[in-house]
């Protein structure tokens, strides 16, 4: 059984740019969520889902967005980056839309926006 | 609004030393509280998941307990190790379609020798 690997590990975008992270989810999970953490901060929801249709988001501007693919895999796009954007992403694999079951973390992508 | 308070925002100890770590919350309606452990620059790890109707629940050496009428949650971690350092944070979900976690901000914890 697989993990959620997320890549790359670490990136540095300019101020403006576009970037896209990539996650692949657990083996037998169908949902994937996605967390943006600032340094020494709790993880703030940014969207979630499910057999490729996003069914929650968090209070993020529509500049971030993402998508899932058939394999359930997914990205998280973000464009015209801001020096605020820059934090660890962390993307999690879960089984169904509820929020009952367990959730597996990726080790995230540091992006430093400069 | 839906929010998840955690103290102390940061705990040094000494090797063996029993600590416990808070959590209150005002997330609705709700659906189960977990309590992760998050090493520097990676991704959380589950230790452990409650439901409305669990009170307590162990994994080794870290017992969580839930108060549903309070709102509150403790994590107890007993018998501390080194490699206990690391942020441990409480995530309330919302019994509702679509996810929505709410994250506290974690307490970290420092294990001396």
């Amino acid at each position: 059984e697989t993990g959620v690997t997320q890549s790359p590990t670490h990136l540095i975008k300019t101020r403006g740019q576009q970037v896209t992270l990539r996650c692949s989810s657990q083996s037998g999970h169908n949902t994937v969520s996605w967390y943006q953490q600032a340094l020494g901060q709790g993880p703030q929801f940014i969207f979630q889902y499910y057999r490729e249709e996003e069914n929650g988001r968090g209070n993020f501007p529509p500049r971030f967005s993402g998508l899932q693919f058939p394999n359930y895999s997914s990205e998280l796009d973000v464009n015209a980056l801001e020096l605020d954007d820059s934090a660890l992403y962390l993307c999690a694999s879960s089984l169904g839309d509820r929020a009952s079951g367990g959730y597996t973390f990726g080790s995230g992508t540091r992006l430093t926006v400069v | 609004k839906n929010q998840v308070e955690q103290s102390p925002q940061s705990l040094i100890i000494l090797e063996g030393k029993n600590c416990t770590l808070q959590c209150n919350y005002t997330v609705s309606p709700f659906s189960n509280l977990r309590w992760y452990k998050q090493d520097t620059g990676r991704g959380p790890v589950s230790l452990t998941i409650m439901t409305f109707s669990e009170n307590t629940k162990s994994n080794g050496r870290y017992t969580a307990t839930l108060d549903a009428d309070t709102k509150q949650s403790s994590l107890h971690i007993t018998a501390s190790q080194l490699s206990d350092s690391a942020s441990y944070i409480c995530v309330v979900s919302r019994y509702n379609a679509g996810n929505m976690l709410t994250f506290g901000g974690g307490t970290r914890l420092m294990v001396k020798p």
